[in-house]
């Protein structure tokens, strides 16, 4: 139940295209909805975020679609570029409690080619 | 601002040797988490904590851990290695209510 399913594992996208990456979650309490973004060598970094109460978040070209009655939500970088090649992954917490821990997606590598 | 520091950033034990992964934060946050990454499973969570004397186990706890002694530190310890052991080690820590400030990692190798 507390599983979140990410897809697909890999990604090749051409400069200027959408990459689109999905996420599942089975467990119906969570209520924040994260992604990071992490370069080889460093941390996960986080990239935008939603709540369940709107069905999409826009920032700039990053944009999370958010589907509450089939549980999935993903993440669409428009007009992709080089420098977005990095690890996604997609994550949720239970965060009416008073801390969120965050369940893992289990990644997608995007790469970008110019 | 330094964020969340961790060291070392790279080691290599030995079976049955014992290590602690050390991490600090100076955002004063409450909450701080420890997460391994092997490759294609995500981050997995190994303990957490939600402030100074307050420690949890979270998804994979076995054959580590941990102390919260202060808001700034929350050392991991691996005390009999194992092959097992062998990954990224992310430390993390938070507000409440806020986003995940992550470490830059530790990598370790077990042989």
């Amino acid at each position: 139940q507390q599983q979140v399913k990410q897809s697909p594992q890999s990604l090749i996208v051409q400069k200027g295209g959408i990459s689109i990456i999905n996420c599942a979650y089975e467990n119906t309490a969570f209520d924040y909805f994260p992604w990071y973004q992490q370069f080889p060598g460093k941390g996960p970094a986080l990239l935008i975020a939603i709540r369940p109460d709107v069905s999409e978040k826009k920032e700039g070209r990053f944009t999370i679609s958010f589907n509450k009655s089939a549980k999935q939500f993903s993440l669409h970088i428009m007009d992709s570029q080089p420098g977005d090649s990095a690890t996604y992954f997609c994550a949720a917490s239970i965060k009416g409690t008073s801390y969120g821990k965050l369940t893992f997606g289990q990644g997608t590598i995007l790469t970008v080619h110019p | 601002n330094a964020g969340v520091t961790q060291t070392p950033k790279f080691r290599i034990l030995k079976i049955g040797q014992s290590m602690t992964l050390q991490c600090t934060q100076d955002m004063n946050h409450n909450y701080m988490y420890w997460y391994r990454q092997d490759p294609g499973m995500g981050l997995k969570l190994i303990y957490y904590s939600v402030g100074a004397g307050i420690t949890d186990k979270g998804e994979v706890p076995n054959g580590y851990n941990v102390s919260r002694s202060t808001t700034e530190d929350f050392p991991l310890r691996l005390e009999l290695a194992a092959p097992s052991q062998t990954s990224v080690y992310f430390c993390a820590s938070s507000s409440a209510g806020g986003g995940y400030t992550f470490g830059s990692g530790t990598r370790l190798t077990v042989v």
